[in-house]
């Protein structure tokens, strides 16, 4: 089945504990985001990668990183968490070539940082 | 900054029509895009604009103008299932630098 996985699908933790959250796509897309979504707000872009070894800032980077080291995978990294990155983070991909650029999206993580 | 407007909320009844507007001021635009998201879900695809012009499928369509920096999606025969929060999304980049609005909470009603 075509899809987007990201685990751990809820994790909480304390401010300053490193974490990854992982983002894996088995439709070989070379496109890959991480959103963030806060209540009544939308989506967030926080990184985004072209392709292999090519990332790129969002919208709001700060405090977060991200490795494209393999095309399938795309994992997000808090080195020192606070709590203002308790969220909903997305993780999601489109293949390049595709006419609709149609964002395939992952289940979502529900990150609280205490 | 990036400025993606659309209403918070709106309600329709079941078996309507709903227009929800979009307006956009971005810096880079490379196609427009309309998602669903239903509460505790990921979004979904609905549409993607990058010309000017009416896309329509099925019970649902999106219209884009450019230079007006606007879109609307519209929703026919509205259905009990089309309560959902509706994300308009500006893609800024050919390389996938994207920018969504805040969402439209659309409630449907009997």
């Amino acid at each position: 089945e075509a899809q987007v996985t990201q685990n751990p699908r809820y994790l909480i933790t304390v401010t300053g504990k490193k974490l990854t959250v992982t983002c894996s796509q088995n439709m070989n897309h070379e496109y890959m985001s991480w959103y963030r979504q806060d209540p009544g707000l939308g989506l967030r872009q926080i990184y985004y990668s072209m392709n292999v070894e090519v990332t790129d800032k969002g919208d709001v980077p700060e405090g977060y990183k991200v490795s494209r080291k393999e095309k399938r995978n795309f994992p997000l990294i808090l080195e020192s968490p606070s709590p203002n990155q308790t969220s909903l983070y997305f993780c999601a991909s489109t293949l390049r070539d595709s006419r609709r650029n149609e964002q395939f999206f992952g289940p979502g993580t529900r990150l609280t940082v205490l | 900054g990036q400025n993606i407007d659309q209403p918070t909320e709106m309600t329709a009844t079941e078996g309507a029509i709903v227009q929800i507007n979009c307006t956009y001021q971005t810096s880079g635009f490379n196609g427009l895009f309309w998602y669903q998201q239903h509460a505790g879900e990921a979004p979904t695809f609905l549409s993607y604009n990058v010309l000017d012009g009416l896309e329509e499928k099925g019970r649902f369509s999106s219209f884009l103008s450019r230079s007006k920096g606007y879109s609307y999606l519209l929703l026919k025969e509205l259905q009990m299932k089309d309560s959902a929060s509706y994300l308009c999304a500006v893609r800024r980049s050919n390389a996938g630098k994207s920018t969504f609005g805040d969402g439209t909470t659309l409630t449907v009603k009997p």
